[in-house]
């Protein structure tokens, strides 16, 4: 079965920090790939996605993502985080035709994003 | 505006009840998913549906039963053989199975606990 990891489980980091948030898939063909948020207490968001193109996505609110095919990843990033950016974090991956999924998304296990004010 | 509601937002069931979690959309999608969300786990899909009256189980169908009779409406009913159903639910849909270039567009979810 596909399966999406998330390296971290929680990040804390004081503002203006860098931050990047890793993700890995098992698919070697082709997919899509999304970055959701989930702020506290709201549901999920989606930041930003790929579908084919520029490997490089923008998001809302300055995030994007780098999608490197060689390394199966698509690693979140954003140069300065607020303490507004405090949420947790979901990659989610869509395998093509023959990934399985019968086209359903696979989120990884989400990583918890903490901003010191 | 165009969304999907989940209600209730909270939901207490003693143990051995049969409860059910409402989802509605009016983004006229066909496509409409359950996922169960806990700590540490992420999202892990119960069932689908790609259209009305059909569905699919999905990684953890085991406890639960869904219908899908109209459009809009997909409800997940937490049965008695649910060992642990204390979660998180969420209900999600798309435009039409597999169009992922839409992404999903979630509910706000029902929190369950069992008393």
């Amino acid at each position: 079965a596909q399966s999406v990891s998330q390296h971290n489980h929680h990040v804390i980091l004081s503002e203006a920090a860098s931050l990047e948030l890793g993700c890995n898939y098992s698919y070697g063909g082709t997919v899509n790939l999304f970055w959701y948020v989930q702020y506290p207490g709201q549901h999920l968001q989606l930041l930003l996605k790929y579908f084919s193109g520029d490997p490089l996505v923008k998001g809302i609110k300055g995030f994007e993502a780098e999608f490197i095919k060689s390394k199966f990843s698509f690693n979140l990033r954003k140069p300065s985080v607020q303490w507004s950016d405090t949420a947790e974090y979901f990659c989610a991956v869509k395998p093509g035709l023959g990934g399985g999924s019968q086209g359903n998304l696979i989120f990884g296990k989400g990583t918890k994003l903490s901003v010191k004010p | 505006d165009g969304g999907i509601t989940q209600s209730p937002k909270y939901l207490f069931r003693k143990e051995g009840q049969n409860v059910t979690l409402s989802c509605e959309q009016n983004l006229n999608h066909d496509a409409m998913y359950w996922y169960r969300q806990d700590p540490g786990q992420g999202l892990r899909l119960i069932y689908y549906s790609q259209i009305v009256n059909d569905f699919q189980k999905g990684d953890i169908a085991e406890g639960y039963s869904v219908s899908r009779e109209k459009k809009e409406s997909f409800p997940l009913t937490v049965t008695s053989a649910q060992k642990n159903p204390t979660a998180f639910y969420l209900c999600a849909s798309n435009p039409r199975q597999g169009a992922a270039n839409y992404g999903y567009t979630f509910g706000s979810g029902t929190r369950l606990t069992v008393v």
